[in-house]
């Protein structure tokens, strides 16, 4: 059966701090791998990624997608409490996703 | 900014109602989703139409969930009977094609509560 899985769960850190957020998956007919962003809301994209080894990159967000190992990694630096969110992570085909990594970002 | 619209944004139902949920995606995105999102839980896909076609409904629950697109525009989920554990936020999204390289636009959501 198809899965992603997404860890941690939740993670609270201070401002300033870095953070890595993982997503592993096993899915037939990968096609890409999307991290969204939610806060109390719908999900807004952050990236997509086809290809393994090339990060991309959007201010302190970045993200690199590994298809040898199966998983993608979102790092965030220098966090901001506006950064507080669930971020999601999602392979298409089928659109898939895993049940996010809640991120609380303490002043 | 064009924007995906849902209605209603919240709907209280009685088990065994019938709901419905509208959406309207973004002008000119052939490509539109249901997802149902429940509390702590990612978006799982219900439903994918490509145009006025059904794309994907693997996991759509067809004794009681139904979906159209008829004119390849707007949509509309339905829901009957309501049953308790259908209550979730409803998502629509849309794309401009159902590949990789289109990005996906969620809509704010309807959020269904099951009494």
């Amino acid at each position: 059966e198809d899965k992603v899985v997404q860890s941690p769960l939740s993670l609270v850190v201070h401002e300033g701090d870095t953070v890595t957020l993982n997503c592993s998956y096993e899915v037939t007919n990968f096609r890409s791998l999307l991290w969204y962003k939610q806060e109390k809301k719908a999900p807004t994209f952050l990236f997509m990624l086809t290809s393994s080894g090339i990060e991309k990159k959007s201010g302190r967000l970045s993200s690199i997608l590994d298809k040898k190992e199966l998983f993608s990694i979102l790092n965030i630096t220098a966090t901001q409490t506006g950064d507080s969110a669930v971020y999601l992570c999602a392979v298409e085909y089928q659109f898939y996703f895993g049940t996010g990594t809640s991120l609380t970002v303490i002043p | 900014e064009a924007e995906v619209a849902q209605s209603p944004r919240y709907k209280i139902t009685e088990k065994s109602q019938a709901v419905a949920f509208w959406c309207d995606p973004i002008s000119g995105h052939a490509t539109l989703y249901w997802y149902r999102q429940i509390l702590g839980q990612g978006p799982e896909l219900l439903v994918q139409f490509q145009d006025e076609s059904v794309v994907d409904d693997s996991q759509l629950p067809k004794d009681r969930f139904s979906a159209e697109r008829l004119k390849g525009v707007d949509s509309t989920l339905k829901i009957q009977p309501a049953e308790l554990g259908d209550s979730a936020m409803y998502l629509c999204a849309s794309s401009l094609s159902p590949t990789s390289e289109s990005e996906q636009f969620f809509g704010p959501g309807t959020r269904l509560t099951v009494l």
